[in-house]
C-alpha cells in the first residue's frame, strides 16, 4: 500500500515563528503536492514538485516555500507564520502522469494553529 | 478556465437511502479524468472512484457509482444503501490529460441520519 506520512497531526506555533511541515512517501512517486484546506474553500494547491529540486507554484504560494532534496520527502516551510495561515495542511503524492488517471495519495493532514 | 462545482454544501440523508452528490465541471480539454474523494472527520482523503472522459461505461466501485453525463459535463456520485459510516465530506475533482495537478471542488458534507 502507498503510504504518505506527515510529521505532525497537530501543531501550535506562535506568530513570526518559522514552521516546517514534513511529508514522506514510500512509493517512489515523482509528484508531491502541498494543499491547504479551509472550510468552504475546499483544497487549494500551495506548491507541487515533479522531481527532486523541482517545484512549481500552485494557486496560493504567498507566504510559503518548499524544499525537495530527496525524492521521498517534500517539506513545506512557513518563513514567518501568521494567524491567517492557521489551517489544515494536506500532503499528497502521485506517479508522473501518462494518462488522465493520476490518483493522488494523501497523508493524514496536519492541523496547524498559529497564535 | 477549468473548474469543478459542487452546489450542495451539506446534505442530510436517512440511513439505507441512496444518495446523489452533484458535481459539474468545466474544461475545454477533450481528455480528462474525474475523481471522487471522501474525507471523514479524521481528516485523511480516501480515493473512491475514477472516470475517464473516454470511458464508455459509468464507473462503479462497490456501493459507489459515478453518473457520468459528458454532454452535460456532469459527474455525480451515487452511494447506494447509505450507512452511518458514509458521513463525511466528499470532494469531486478533475485532472486534464497531461497535467499532474488535480482541481478540487469545494466539497459536500454528507450527514447520514440513523
Amino acid at each position: 500500500d502507498v503510504k504518505v506520512t506527515q510529521s505532525s497531526r497537530y501543531l501550535v506555533k506562535r506568530t513570526g515563528e518559522k514552521v516546517f511541515l514534513e511529508c514522506v512517501q514510500d512509493m517512489d512517486h515523482e509528484n508531491m503536492f502541498w494543499y491547504r484546506q479551509d472550510p468552504g474553500l475546499g483544497l487549494r494547491l500551495i506548491y507541487f514538485s515533479y522531481d527532486v529540486k523541482m517545484k512549481e507554484k500552485g494557486d496560493i504560494p504567498e507566504g510559503y516555500s518548499v524544499s525537495r532534496e530527496k525524492k521521498e520527502r517534500f517539506s513545506l516551510i512557513l518563513e514567518s507564520a501568521s494567524t491567517n495561515q492557521t489551517s489544515m495542511y494536506l500532503c499528497a503524492s502521485s506517479l508522473l502522469q501518462i494518462s488522465s488517471y493520476n490518483e493522488q495519495f494523501f497523508g493524514p493532514g496536519t492541523r496547524l494553529t498559529v497564535l | 478556465a477549468q473548474k469543478i462545482t459542487q452546489t450542495q454544501p451539506g446534505m442530510f440523508v436517512q440511513e439505507k437511502e441512496a444518495v446523489t452528490l452533484d458535481c459539474t465541471y468545466d474544461t475545454s480539454d477533450p481528455s480528462y479524468g474525474l475523481f471522487w474523494y471522501k474525507q471523514p472527520s479524521s481528516g485523511e482523503m480516501i480515493f473512491l472512484i475514477y472516470q475517464g472522459s473516454y470511458d464508455q461505461q459509468n464507473a462503479t466501485e462497490g456501493r459507489y457509482s459515478l453518473n457520468f453525463q459528458k454532454a452535460r459535463k456532469s459527474a455525480n456520485l451515487v452511494i447506494s444503501a447509505s450507512q452511518l459510516g458514509d458521513s463525511a465530506m466528499y470532494f469531486c475533482a478533475m485532472t486534464p490529460r497531461g497535467d499532474d495537478k488535480i482541481i478540487f471542488g469545494k466539497g459536500t458534507r454528507l450527514h447520514i441520519l440513523p
